[in-house]
């Protein structure tokens, strides 16, 4: 298994600019988290998905942040317009939730950072 | 948002030492998960744990689920220098939203 994909790895934009970041959960995996982190935050659930519908996004910092899942296989965290403050790892995560495994996977992230 | 608190926050050991670091929480937790952070990287798991009390091993690595379930412990023997990374905790409760816990920086003088 591949395990978790995202790209871009790295991602410099300017201030204003629209940015996307692409997810490619684990093959099965019923539920798929984005995760934001930050030395002065740590690890941050932003919004997670269950069967590709959005089951909790109270950790999106504003409205600028918008996230879809349109099939199991594919996820995308975009923000528009982008700002400083938004520069960050961002990770995402799949998870089986079957037969008791409650275990996430992570992907290698996607390091934006925002001028 | 919250985060649980992991002791210590970092740490020099000797290669060949046993570390321990653990992770509390106020809360009460159902499972408990151990990550292991690289530079550029993703958390990798370790060790899950369900069970309250319940104590698992991988390799040199061995977690504890806290009897209280607000607490977990990981131990690593004879540590080596590829054992130097961020050692994340995580608690889960009776929700799908995983609480990270502050890390803890290993590095390991050869």
């Amino acid at each position: 298994d591949a395990g978790v994909i995202q790209s871009p790895r790295h991602e410099v934009t300017e201030m204003g600019q629209e940015v996307t970041l692409r997810c490619k959960p684990i093959s099965g995996h019923d539920y798929l988290f984005w995760y934001r982190q930050t030395m002065m935050r740590g690890l941050e659930l932003l919004i997670y998905f269950n069967n590709n519908v959005p089951i909790d996004d109270s950790g999106m910092p504003e409205d600028r942040f918008s996230a879809k899942m349109p099939n199991a296989s594919f996820s995308t965290l975009k923000i528009q317009p982008s700002e400083p403050r938004d520069s960050a790892v961002y990770f995402c995560a799949s998870s089986p939730w079957t037969g008791g495994a409650r275990e996430a996977f992570f992907g290698q992230g996607t390091r934006l950072t925002v001028v | 948002g919250q985060q649980l608190n992991q002791s210590p926050q970092s740490m020099f050991i000797q290669e060949g030492e046993d570390v321990s670091m653990n992770c509390t929480s106020s809360s009460i937790f159902n499972t408990w998960l151990w990550y292991k952070q690289d530079p550029g990287e993703g958390p990798v798991l370790l060790i899950a744990l369900y069970k309250a009390g319940e104590l698992t091993s991988n390799g040199r690595l061995t977690a504890q689920f806290g009897i209280t379930r607000k607490d977990s412990f990981l131990n690593i023997s004879a540590s080596i220098p590829s054992d130097v990374g961020i050692y994340f905790c995580a608690g889960l409760s009776g929700t799908y939203k995983y609480i990270f816990g502050t890390g803890t920086r290993l590095k390991v003088l050869a």
